[in-house]
């Protein structure tokens, strides 16, 4: 059974801090990786996807993946109230294996 | 310039009866899928079909029957629909089964 493990949260930043999205995996063969964001009574919206090892940055969102410790995350720098939601962690094997996600982390951004 | 659509946004119905989902996607994308997202915000992958062929079936009830038209198009029949059946229905697609999805906006299906 592959799983995908998430904090729930919430997880409650200040406007303007870093805001860190952790997430583990049980598939060792897992070869890619996504994160998404969904609004309340909204539909997933992909933010960033990351195949290999490192740092994968793209505007005030960086995604890290470490394939040795099973272990992506999300980091959001200069965190908006507007990144208030949940974000959903995806991963998939090899083949035709579908995404698997983790329940979410729900994150709340103050003014 | 809608990507991928779902009809209808709300369903509500009763214990016992059938109803049906349409998505459509004008990406060109080759691959579908079905989603369940439970009130616990849980998203699970049901059924995926590529050109039009079911790839993968997970635990699904049997009546939760899928159909593909063609590569544009998945449709989810529901028999005898059961309260657990409540949920939220996501279709999505992808260019190919190893590439990111995208969703469509969901079906909120609830069964009194």
């Amino acid at each position: 059974q592959k799983e995908v493990e998430q904090n729930s949260g919430p997880l409650s930043v200040p406007e303007g801090a870093i805001a860190s999205l952790n997430c583990t995996y049980s598939d060792r063969g897992s070869q890619s990786f996504f994160w998404y964001r969904q609004y309340s009574g909204k539909s997933p919206e992909l933010i960033m996807f990351i195949y290999s090892n490192g740092d994968k940055e793209d505007g005030r969102f960086t995604a890290q993946l470490n394939k040795a410790s099973q272990y992506v995350s999300l980091l959001i720098r200069d965190s908006q109230p507007s990144d208030s939601a949940t974000y959903l962690c995806a991963v998939k094997g090899s083949g035709y294996s579908t995404l698997t996600f983790g329940k979410g982390t729900m994150l709340l951004v103050s003014p | 310039d809608t990507a991928v659509s779902q009809t209808p946004k709300y369903l509500v119905t009763q214990m016992g009866n059938d109803k049906s989902i349409k998505c459509e996607q004008n990406l060109g994308h080759d691959t579908m899928y079905w989603y369940k997202q439970d009130s616990k915000k849980f998203l699970k992958i049901m059924f995926s079909y590529n050109n039009k062929e079911l790839i993968i079936n997970e635990t699904v009830p049997n009546r939760f029957s899928p159909k593909s038209p063609d590569k544009a198009h998945l449709n989810l029949h529901i028999n005898s629909l059961e309260l657990g059946d409540s949920a939220v229905y996501f279709c999505a697609s992808s260019p190919m089964v190893q590439e990111t999805q995208y969703f469509g906006p969901g079906t909120r299906l609830l069964v009194l």
